[in-house]
């Protein structure tokens, strides 16, 4: 058990580019969360996907972003046509599912958007 | 709206001294409350949790919390401080039916020798 995986750490990209980040959560666990945390704030929930199900997506998660998780293993996240806005630190966290609630973090991505 | 506050954005404390970290709750269903900390540059680690029973809650680092549902509160303690504690500490509120967690805005530990 190496714990949940993000990659990569930091990303420094101009507004307008495209920027994707992937999470590998720990190996048996169906259940893998996005959060974002802007500077001086707590992580906000982005979404989430039980196995390859994507089960829920938060109002943060505006039409420029898209999670996949398409074998119901590692999973992206993609930011299209960056803004400013966007720069944050993006957390995976996994969990083994059934209401359990108790998240294991990555380390997190750091996007800085130029 | 459910929500948490915390309302300590940084506390000084020396190195030895007792610590309490306020956190306070809003949600509607039956809490699971949680929580984390956060070195620099780092993931979030989990501290302690609670989902029932007990109010007292044990966790790592020789932390421990109290859930008083009366005042709708988990503020975490520690009674000898060391350096190494100096983090952001976050509480986070959950519930059953949910995956979601729902966390606070932070409270930044500075401790000094």
């Amino acid at each position: 058990d190496t714990g949940v995986s993000q990659d990569p750490r930091h990303k420094i990209t101009k507004r307008g580019q495209n920027v994707t980040f992937r999470c590998d959560p720990i190996s048996e666990h169906n259940r893998l969360y996005w959060y974002r945390q802007t500077l001086g704030q707590g992580p906000e929930f982005l979404t989430y996907f039980q196995n390859e199900a994507q089960l829920e997506k938060s109002r943060l998660l505006s039409d420029r972003f898209s999670a996949e998780r398409p074998k119901g293993s590692f999973s992206t996240l993609e930011i299209q046509r960056t803004e400013q806005g966007d720069s944050a630190m993006y957390l995976c966290a996994s969990s083994p599912g059934r209401g359990a609630n108790v998240l294991t973090f990555g380390a997190g991505s750091r996007l800085t958007v130029l | 709206a459910q929500s948490v506050t915390q309302p300590d954005i940084h506390i000084t404390v020396s190195e030895g001294a007792s610590l309490e970290l306020r956190c306070n709750y809003s949600y509607g269903a039956t809490p699971y409350l949680f929580w984390y900390v956060q070195s620099p540059g780092q993931g979030l680690q989990l501290l302690l949790k609670y989902f029932s029973g007990d109010t007292l809650v044990q966790g790592i680092k020789g932390f421990e919390a109290e859930f008083k549902r009366s005042q709708s509160s988990f503020n975490l303690r520690k009674p000898s401080v060391h350096w190494s504690d100096a983090a952001e500490y976050f509480c986070a509120v959950g519930a059953r039916n949910t995956d979601k967690l729902i966390f606070g805005t932070g409270t930044r530990l500075q401790v000094f020798p």
